[in-house]
């Protein structure tokens, strides 16, 4: 069965500056992976998603996701963090179901 | 607009009590899905319905129960059997059967069990 890890539980950062948050997987067939945002006492959100294609995935407000196979890795990154980014954000893979990490705190200080 | 609709936000029960979560979608997405969040352990799948009149156990199912009379509808109920029930439930949709679609989420039911 596939898992998945989000390396930081938390990422504080000061707004302006860019951010990684970091995924890992682990499966022995290919995969469909996803990050999704959660604000406080919220459902989560889909921030973007790779499915096939082009390894580097753009999706809303201003975030990207890397698909390295040979790392099995699907970083999230974005160049300049706002306030408003404060959130949790959950890395997911799937293929016959899909399996959460267990998220990362990101929060952004003025 | 489309979505998920969860109910209560809030939930409050006494140990021993049978408790039900609504959850309701208006986007006729085929299947549909239960997920409990407690802090730091991410997302667990608890139950999850493909098509109406049919469900199957996630990985956590043991003392829960859902049903699926209705396409737009999943509720969920939480036993007296579940040994921990205390936390935020999550209903989500997806428009094709299988995981390989996005999911969508409701605002979630916050369970307090005391």
């Amino acid at each position: 069965a596939q898992s998945v890890t989000q390396l930081d539980s938390q990422v504080p950062v000061f707004e302006e500056a860019p951010v990684e948050l970091r995924c890992n997987y682990s499966s022995s067939v290919s995969v469909y992976l996803f990050w999704y945002v959660q604000y406080p006492n919220q459902g989560l959100q889909l921030l973007l998603k790779y499915l096939s294609g082009s390894t580097l995935v753009k999706g809303i407000n201003g975030f990207e996701a890397e698909f390295n196979k040979s790392q099995t890795s699907f970083h999230l990154r974005k160049p300049s963090v706002h306030i408003s980014d404060t959130a949790e954000y959950f890395c997911a893979v799937s293929i016959n179901d899909m399996r959460f990490g267990a998220g990362t705190r990101l929060t952004v200080k003025p | 607009d489309g979505g998920i609709t969860q109910s209560p936000k809030y939930l409050f029960r006494k140990e021993g009590q049978n408790v039900t979560l609504s959850c309701e979608q208006n986007l006729n997405h085929d299947a549909m899905y239960w997920y409990r969040q407690d802090p730091g352990q991410g997302l667990r799948l608890i139950y999850y319905s493909q098509i109406v009149n049919d469900f199957q156990k996630g990985d956590i199912a043991e003392g829960y129960s859902v049903s699926r009379e209705k396409k737009e509808s999943f509720p969920l109920t939480v036993t007296s059997a579940q040994k921990n029930p205390t936390a935020f439930y999550l209903c989500a949709s997806s428009s094709r059967q299988g995981f390989t679609s996005p999911l969508h989420f409701g605002n979630g039911t916050r369970l307090t069990v005391t």
